[in-house]
C-alpha cells in the first residue's frame, strides 16, 4: 500500500527562524511529489518535484527531492507569522493521476 | 482561469439525515477527485473520476456514500444517512495530469 510519512507532525518556531519539513514515501510507480500549504481552507499548491537533486525555489521557500532515498524536504527561511499553516506532502503515481497524502506538518510561527 | 468551485461551504445536519455536495472543476480538467479530510489528518481519497467514468472508488463507503459525474463536468457527492464520524471537510479537486487543484471545500458537521 502506498504510504507518505511527514515529520515532524507539529513545530513551533519564532519569526526569523529557518525550518525544514520532511516527507518520506513508499509508492509504486512514483511519478511526482507535491507540496501544499493549507491554512483554514483548501490546500494551495507550492511545488511539484519530479527529478532528484534539482531544487525548486519560490521566495523564502525551497524544496528538493531524493528519489534514491525516497524523501523530500521543504525549507522555509526567515519565517513569518503568515507561514503558520499545515504543510501537506503528496505523491503521485500512475501517470500522475493518483495522489496519496501525508498527515501534514502543523507549523506555528510566533511573533 | 476560474478555479474549482464547490457548494455549499458549510453544512450542519443531524445524524441519519442526508446531504449533498456539488463541485465544478477547472474547465478542461478531465480528472475529478473527492477527498475527505478529518481534522488533524491529510486528505483521504473517496472517489476519482476520469471524464464521467469512475477510476477509483475503493475507499468510498458505498453503503452510505454515492457520487456521480454524469456529463463529465460537474459532480455531486451524497451521504445518506450521515453518521457522526462523517464530520469532516469534503474537498473536490481536479487535474489535467500535472498537479492537483483544490476547491474551497465543504465543512460538514454531523450532530
Amino acid at each position: 500500500e502506498d504510504k507518505v510519512v511527514q515529520s515532524p507532525l507539529s513545530l513551533v518556531v519564532h519569526e526569523g527562524d529557518t525550518v525544514t519539513l520532511n516527507c518520506s514515501y513508499e509508492v509504486t510507480n512514483f511519478r511526482s511529489l507535491l507540496w501544499y500549504k493549507q491554512e483554514k481552507k483548501a490546500p494551495t499548491f507550492l511545488f511539484m518535484l519530479t527529478s532528484s537533486g534539482i531544487e525548486k525555489k519560490s521566495g523564502r521557500l525551497s524544496s528538493i527531492l531524493d528519489k534514491k532515498e525516497l524523501f523530500s524536504i521543504l525549507n522555509i527561511t526567515a519565517t513569518q507569522t503568515g507561514d503558520s499553516a499545515v504543510y501537506l506532502c503528496a505523491v503521485a503515481d500512475n501517470y500522475g493521476q493518483n495522489f496519496v497524502f501525508g498527515p501534514g506538518t502543523r507549523l506555528s510561527v510566533l511573533p | 482561469e476560474a478555479g474549482v468551485a464547490q457548494s455549499p461551504r458549510y453544512k450542519i445536519i443531524e445524524k441519519r439525515q442526508s446531504v449533498a455536495f456539488w463541485c465544478n472543476p477547472i474547465s478542461g480538467h478531465a480528472t475529478l477527485y473527492w477527498y475527505q479530510q478529518i481534522l488533524g489528518q491529510g486528505p483521504k481519497l473517496l472517489i476519482q473520476f476520469q471524464n464521467n467514468g469512475v477510476v477509483d472508488d475503493s475507499q468510498l463507503p458505498k453503503d452510505r456514500f454515492s457520487a456521480e459525474r454524469l456529463k463529465g463536468v460537474d459532480s455531486t457527492l451524497k451521504i445518506q444517512p450521515a453518521k457522526l464520524e462523517d464530520s469532516a471537510v469534503y474537498l473536490c479537486a481536479s487535474s489535467l495530469g500535472q498537479g492537483l487543484f483544490f476547491g474551497p471545500g465543504t465543512r460538514l458537521t454531523v450532530l
